[in-house]
């Protein structure tokens, strides 16, 4: 079974610098999907990267870029800039690819995640 | 603005009430889902329907009672719930159940039984 481990329960920042949370997680696929979620204190889980296991190429959306080390099976976010805005709960999440799992991959495995302050 | 809209955002009931939970997508999604979530924890999946037809049942207590009535609309009908049942209530939608494509969730339903 894909387990999903978030080391860092919480962690802080000062605004405007940089923070790193990390992802590490364990499968023995090769095709896979990982996701990191934003969920404010509004509770909306919000889609911040996504991340296709087959694309060497880290994902970046704006301010938020992912390090994807497949070997290590690590999956680690960059928060630049941070913005009070970017205090929240972030999940790291795995998926498998509905090749490898028969059209089963429906369920999102969660890490525990970590909660981010960002200090003014 | 979330495009899974969730109603309401907070209800409080007696363990013998009986009430219902809503949620809506305009995606065009055919896969929708149910979770539970726990404060500071991470998302349990409940129930996951596909084409309106429920695809997976998470081993849920016969007091949870989903209902797809069409495409959009996705409901969880409570019953004689437990003080433990108190929590988080999300819904989120794909394009479909096999799809690559990722899960969007609403704001939830804050459950509180008394």
């Amino acid at each position: 079974a894909q387990t999903v481990t978030q080391s860092q329960p919480e962690m802080s920042v000062q605004e405007a610098e940089t923070v790193t949370l990390s992802c590490t997680y364990d499968t023995s696929e090769s095709d896979y999907y990982l996701f990191w979620y934003k969920q404010p204190p509004s509770r909306q889980m919000i889609l911040v990267i996504r991340q296709e296991a087959y694309k060497q190429q880290n994902a970046t959306e704006n301010r938020f870029s992912v390090n994807f080390q497949k070997a290590a099976k690590s999956f680690s976010l960059k928060i630049s800039d941070s913005q009070l805005g970017d205090a929240a709960m972030y999940f790291c999440a795995y998926r498998r690819s509905k090749e490898n799992s028969g059209g089963s991959n429906y369920k999102l495995t969660f890490g525990k995640g970590t909660l981010l302050t960002v200090n003014p | 603005d979330t495009e899974v809209t969730q109603t309401p955002k907070h209800l409080v009931m007696g363990m013998t009430n009986k009430k219902s939970l809503k949620c809506e997508q305009h995606m065009g999604h055919r896969a929708m889902y149910w979770y539970k979530q726990k404060a500071k924890k991470p998302p349990e999946l409940m129930f996951v329907y596909s084409y309106e037809k429920l695809s997976i049942n998470e081993s849920v207590p016969s007091r949870f009672s989903p209902e797809c009535p069409n495409s959009s609309l996705l409901n969880l009908h409570l019953h004689a719930l437990q003080p433990e049942d108190s929590a988080l209530y999300l819904c989120a939608s794909s394009q479909e159940v096999t799809s690559n494509q990722p899960q969007h969730f609403g704001d939830g339903t804050r459950l509180s039984i008394l």
